[in-house]
């Protein structure tokens, strides 16, 4: 079955980084986009970025652009979410979300997600 | 951005009852309009695609239509395991924002 495992969450200061992974199992990695979605203690959904199938499309959310990049390696089905220069809006539960129909980049909406991993930004 | 707004922010219902949920982009969408549900602790679900498409394993209670900037989802005969916040998310262009979500309550 489909499983999506999000790790690398954790306590961060301010200004620091941090590397989210996602190991993907039970279909065929390479060939679905995945998103990153975030959800701040006890707010709404906010979609934070996607990665085409083959790597080769990456797009953000406005609030993370230039300090959150989006990678994959289709060969260890994982997917990674780079942090920079954090910020405390940015403490959240974050998700890994695979597109729902093959070959897209997020425009086919989310069909399986992991249970999320915390990242808390705070001095 | 496409700004998504939805209404109501609350929504109490009795079983059997029908539940109306409305989402209001900011502009013309087209049909790229998914709805989710989360309920409480658990990660979102995807309910309906592309404003109306019904998705595997979804009970058919759940229906969704519309099309431009305004879409309803519907819950024919309210259940009990229904309780949960409801979220549209317009996928036509980025950033593929979100909708505030509709909590919807179980009297």
């Amino acid at each position: 079955q489909v499983q999506l495992v999000e790790s690398g969450g954790g306590v961060v200061q301010p200004g620091r980084s941090l590397r989210l992974s996602c190991a993907a199992s039970g279909f065929t990695f390479s060939n679905y986009g995945i998103n990153w979605v975030r959800q701040a203690p006890g707010k709404g959904l906010e979609w934070v970025a996607v990665v085409s199938y083959d790597g080769r499309h990456k797009y953000y959310a406005d609030s993370v652009k230039g300090r959150f990049t989006i990678s994959r390696d289709n060969s260890k089905t994982t997917l990674h979410l780079q942090m920079n220069g954090l910020r405390p809006e940015d403490t959240a539960l974050y998700y890994c979300a695979r597109d729902s129909g093959p070959y897209s980049s997020g425009w086919v909406g989310a069909d399986f997600w992991g249970q999320g991993t915390l990242v808390t930004v705070s001095s | 951005e496409i700004v998504l707004t939805q209404s109501p922010d609350f929504q109490s219902g009795t079983p059997k009852e029908k539940v109306t949920i409305t989402c209001r982009a900011s502009q013309n969408i087209g049909s790229s309009l998914h709805w989710y549900q989360q309920k409480p602790n658990q990660s979102p679900k995807l309910l309906i695609k592309y404003a109306s498409q019904s998705i595997s394993g979804v009970p058919s209670r759940f229906s969704g239509s519309g099309s431009g900037t305004e879409f309803t989802l519907t819950i024919n005969s309210l259940e009990a395991e229904d309780a949960a916040t409801y979220y549209c998310q317009q996928c036509n262009s980025v950033p593929f924002t979100f909708g505030p979500g509709t909590k919807v309550d179980i009297k």
